[in-house]
């Protein structure tokens, strides 16, 4: 399995909205609503922000939404906040004969 | 509450054998749908999966490194134990334990991570 692809880094002013796409391929995004998304501190462990593409979990601020289309999935965080800069994840279940994951290569997000 | 933490040695020479524990609490690997995976990052890259195992003892595994890895429970312990033989400098990186539920796809707690640095 290869990696999702995705941008190496984005960024936007307090109070804007940003968007971090997951580029796939037709047996992992595109196969599956199965895209997750993780937020990662410096330091830190990954933190579940989205699930199922678009669902979010409890206690993620609904500031965070995510999307698919096709072989991409999306991320986006509208009112940006300073605590917002973190690496986003993208990871997608890629199995058909059997279980596997992909992650993508992550996205810094700074906050200007 | 659910808690992962993960534990083994923070250096291995090359070639050794990295022996990895992740002890867990609030669920049970016993109880239908529980799972429990490996993923790590190398320093300033991406994360990567490795390998998973299910309340029913079956084990899934990256198919990059299934040649070196293992996966095991101990139920009664609430532990996950990961194998990687034949390390090399490249598999330094922090290796996190994870909790994922079958049918949901996602890894929903993590343990704080361990870091692994091979060299001689």
């Amino acid at each position: 399995q290869s990696a999702l692809t995705q941008p190496a880094s984005v960024s936007g002013s307090p109070g804007q909205s940003i968007t971090i796409s997951c580029t796939g391929t037709s047996s992992d995004v595109g196969s599956y609503n199965l895209v997750s998304w993780y937020q990662q501190h410096p330091g830190k462990a990954p933190k579940l922000m989205i699930y199922e593409g678009s669902k979010r979990p409890s206690g993620v601020s609904n500031r965070f939404s995510g999307s698919k289309s096709g072989n991409t999935a999306s991320l986006t965080i509208s009112g940006l906040q300073a605590e917002d800069e973190a690496d986003y994840y993208c990871c997608s279940y890629a199995g058909s004969s059997t279980f596997v994951w992909v992650f993508g290569g992550g996205t810094k997000l700074t906050v200007l | 509450q659910v808690t992962l933490r993960e534990s083994g040695p923070a250096l291995v020479k090359p070639t050794q054998t990295l022996t990895l524990t992740c002890t867990f609490s609030g669920f049970s690997l016993s109880t239908s749908g529980m799972c429990v995976s490996w993923v790590r990052q190398p320093p300033g890259k991406a994360l990567e999966w490795l390998a998973l195992i299910d309340w029913d003892d079956d084990k899934y595994y990256s198919t990059s490194l299934k040649t070196r890895l293992t996966i095991s429970k101990d139920t009664s312990k609430n532990q996950v134990v990961l194998t990687m033989t034949n390390m090399d400098p490249v598999d330094t990186a922090t290796y996190y334990c994870a909790r994922l539920q079958f049918g949901e796809w996602y890894f929903d707690y993590w343990g704080q991570g361990t870091l692994v640095t091979v060299s001689s």
